[in-house]
């Protein structure tokens, strides 16, 4: 089945720094990779996703890269914020019937230090 | 805009006792995932269901069951609780056939076993 690896676990930055995480997937039929945050006791929430007939994506602050051929994407932040503190989740999805069960990574715990 | 609701959103349970969980997806979505997510774990997933038929099983054990209603909401029932079952629950919800891949996550219920 799908196994998706993510790095690294922790990140520490200065405020207005990039940060970059990256992902490997092991399954190349998985079409469908998003980026959720989840702040301590929250849900997670979506933020960016990108299909694998896309290269990559941008919105605003926050882009995704993804190489099939590599089997790895990647989610970049840029001018980081101390809100953008939290712990960020890849994932990727295994065809199962259609309807596609989130397969995450183990998560990185991003901290953006003022 | 609506989104995912669950409840409740806390329970307390003593071990070798039952719990129920609810989920009432976001109006129009038919597909609802359940995860659960131990303490610094990421969601695994447990089961998901399509149009009120179960679409999908991961690691979801023997004692717990689920099932989809004919309003889509979905419930989730526990049986013979282990201090292990401790853990934050989360439903999330599709729409597949109407282009709606991304998953929406509900805000999840924080269950303790003692």
């Amino acid at each position: 089945g799908e196994n998706v690896e993510q790095h690294p676990s922790t990140l520490s930055v200065q405020e207005g720094d990039s940060a970059v995480i990256k992902c490997t997937y092991s399954d190349s039929a998985s079409n469908y990779f998003p980026w959720y945050k989840q702040e301590l006791g929250k849900r997670p929430q979506l933020i960016i996703d990108i299909r694998s007939n896309v290269g990559e994506k941008k919105d605003q602050r926050i882009a995704v890269t993804l190489n099939k051929t590599a089997k790895h994407f990647s989610l970049h932040i840029t001018e980081t914020q101390p809100e953008d503190s939290a712990v960020y989740f890849c994932a990727g999805t295994m065809f199962s019937g259609g309807y596609n069960k989130l397969i995450f990574g183990a998560g990185t715990r991003l901290a953006v230090h003022p | 805009a609506a989104g995912v609701i669950q409840s409740p959103r806390h329970l307390i349970k003593e071990k070798r006792e039952t719990a129920t969980l609810k989920c009432y997806p976001i109006p129009r979505h038919d597909t609802v995932y359940w995860y659960q997510q131990g303490p610094g774990q990421d969601p695994q997933f447990l089961i998901s269901f399509y149009e009120k038929m179960q679409s999908d099983k991961g690691s979801i054990p023997d004692r717990f069951s689920a099932q989809q209603f004919s309003d889509y909401h979905s419930e989730l029932n526990m049986s013979s609780l282990e201090l292990g079952d401790s853990a934050l629950y989360f439903c999330a919800s599709s729409a597949p056939d109407r282009g709606v891949n991304e998953q929406f996550f509900g805000p999840g219920t924080r269950l303790t076993v003692l």
